[in-house]
């Protein structure tokens, strides 16, 4: 069973638009970490944020932000007013504390197309 | 320029030629990852290094051979690669290994004819 699933496989947008990008994830450990990346087309995942199981607070960081709901396992990240920058692959990962080799598991990712 | 250097960036290669895959880190991790991305597959994690010691093979198959002579480098020796194996080859370190945001390289994008 997919851990990670991320349904919006491709969203496009246009600048200044406000957007969401789902992800909802499975794990019977109660302490697990959630992830978001950002891949442009030069090919680096670039680290967004980090989340442990036990801080459901919300985050902002600049036009970023991250809602995190443990009763409905799902982590959802919003960039609010859009920027051509912005388009990329989006990918959110878990990563499950009883996991020993604490391997990133990946949703498949969202892809973020923001038009001028 | 990212702090993880993954060279080449693109490779061609025969199903009967031997490469290798280079990644480098100098970021003072101690922890480095060979990711595999597919075309419509999710990410899989092929090997990861702590302190220059495997700590997991994630069932991949013996035509990739990972070393990691020190903390800082990290290679993927490939030999009688399948068409399949094409795919984008990504590097990451983290501080150590555990529950951390990774850093990742641009990738190798290998293809095999």
């Amino acid at each position: 069973a997919q851990k990670v699933t991320q349904a919006q496989t491709e969203i496009s947008v246009v600048e200044k638009e406000d957007v969401t990008l789902d992800c909802v994830y499975e794990t019977r450990d109660t302490t697990y970490y959630l992830f978001w990346y950002k891949q442009p087309p030069s090919g680096e995942l670039v680290f967004l944020i980090r989340r442990n199981s036990f801080d459901e607070q919300n985050e902002i960081s600049g036009r970023y932000s991250w809602n995190f709901q443990k009763s409905t396992s799902s982590f959802n990240f919003t960039i609010t007013a859009s920027q051509v920058v912005d388009s990329a692959v989006y990918f959110c990962a878990l990563s499950e504390a009883q996991d020993s080799s604490y391997k990133l598991i990946f949703g498949s990712g969202t892809r973020l197309l923001v038009r001028p | 320029e990212t702090g993880v250097t993954q060279t080449p960036r693109h490779l061609v290669m025969g199903m009967t030629n031997k490469k290798s895959l280079k990644c480098e880190q100098h970021l003072g991790h101690n922890a480095m990852y060979w990711y595999k991305q597919s075309a419509k597959k999710p990410l899989e994690l092929m090997f990861v290094y702590s302190l220059e010691e495997r700590v997991e093979n994630n069932s991949v198959p013996s035509r990739f051979s990972p070393e990691c002579p020190n903390s800082s480098h990290l290679f993927l020796h490939l030999h009688t690669l399948q068409p399949e194996d094409s795919a984008l080859y990504l590097c990451a370190s983290s501080q150590d290994v555990g529950h951390y945001g990774y850093t990742f390289g641009s990738g190798t994008r290998l293809t095999v004819v």
